[in-house]
């Protein structure tokens, strides 16, 4: 049973446009949500996170909303680089007692051509 | 470069024996975390240590076990190796162990299975 999904596997955009990467998920207890970006060959390396308190979180180019009630999130790149190309996974977890791990997505490949 | 440190890089072994893989966490984080990633999939949550205790079981199977030990470092050791445990299995640190703590991964140790 999937609690984290990321239904596009791959994403292509011009350079200098927006990214749009979608998530979903179904356990209701995810309060606290983040976004990874990996490179081949590395680990994959935090880029921003979002509160279930909050609707919108930004950090530069970055920025991701939530949407509670559609059990939804997105990360939106603006503009979007060649170097941004990359797998985007999100994650989610619940900060209730006694839960510590993360629940991951598939991952969303995006190709940002230049 | 997370600071997280993982050995090996490559593993190649046969069905039926075990391995350790090895992580060194950034200086001065408490927790450390398992992850295994197979073919197409997202993080796989396996375990996590706080300090040198357990704090979080998640999909690890009995044939595998981890420990950290004193100086913090921790080893993922996989018995009876079977062909589907061919997967990437990265490591994570962090300071204090809470969800919303921010996990720095390694890059990963690449085992196969033949």
């Amino acid at each position: 049973d999937q609690q984290v999904k990321q239904n596009s596997p791959s994403l292509s955009v011009q350079e200098g446009r927006i990214s749009i990467l979608n998530c979903d998920y179904t356990n209701s207890m995810f309060d606290y949500f983040l976004w990874y970006k990996k490179y081949p060959a590395e680990g994959p390396t935090f880029l921003i996170s979002i509160s279930s308190i909050k609707d919108k979180n930004e950090d530069g180019r970055f920025t991701v909303f939530l949407n509670k009630s559609a059990k939804h999130l997105s990360l939106h790149i603006v503009p979007s680089q060649p170097g941004d190309s990359a797998v985007y996974f999100c994650a989610a977890s619940s900060t209730g007692a006694g839960s510590y791990q993360l629940t991951f997505g598939k991952g969303t490949k995006l190709s940002v051509i230049p | 470069d997370s600071g997280v440190t993982q050995t090996p890089k490559h593993l190649i072994t046969a069905t039926g024996q075990r391995v350790t893989l090895r992580c060194s966490p950034r200086s001065g984080d408490l927790s450390v975390y398992w992850y295994q990633q197979s073919l197409d999939q997202g993080l796989q949550f396996l375990i996590q240590y706080y300090n040198g205790e357990e704090r979080a079981k998640g999909n690890i199977l009995e044939r595998f076990s981890a420990q950290q030990f004193p100086d913090l470092h921790s080893e993922l050791n996989l018995s009876s190796l079977e062909l589907g445990d061919s997967a990437l299995y990265f490591c994570a640190s962090s300071v204090a162990g809470t969800t919303t703590d921010t996990q720095y991964f390694g890059p990963g140790t690449r085992l196969t299975v033949l």
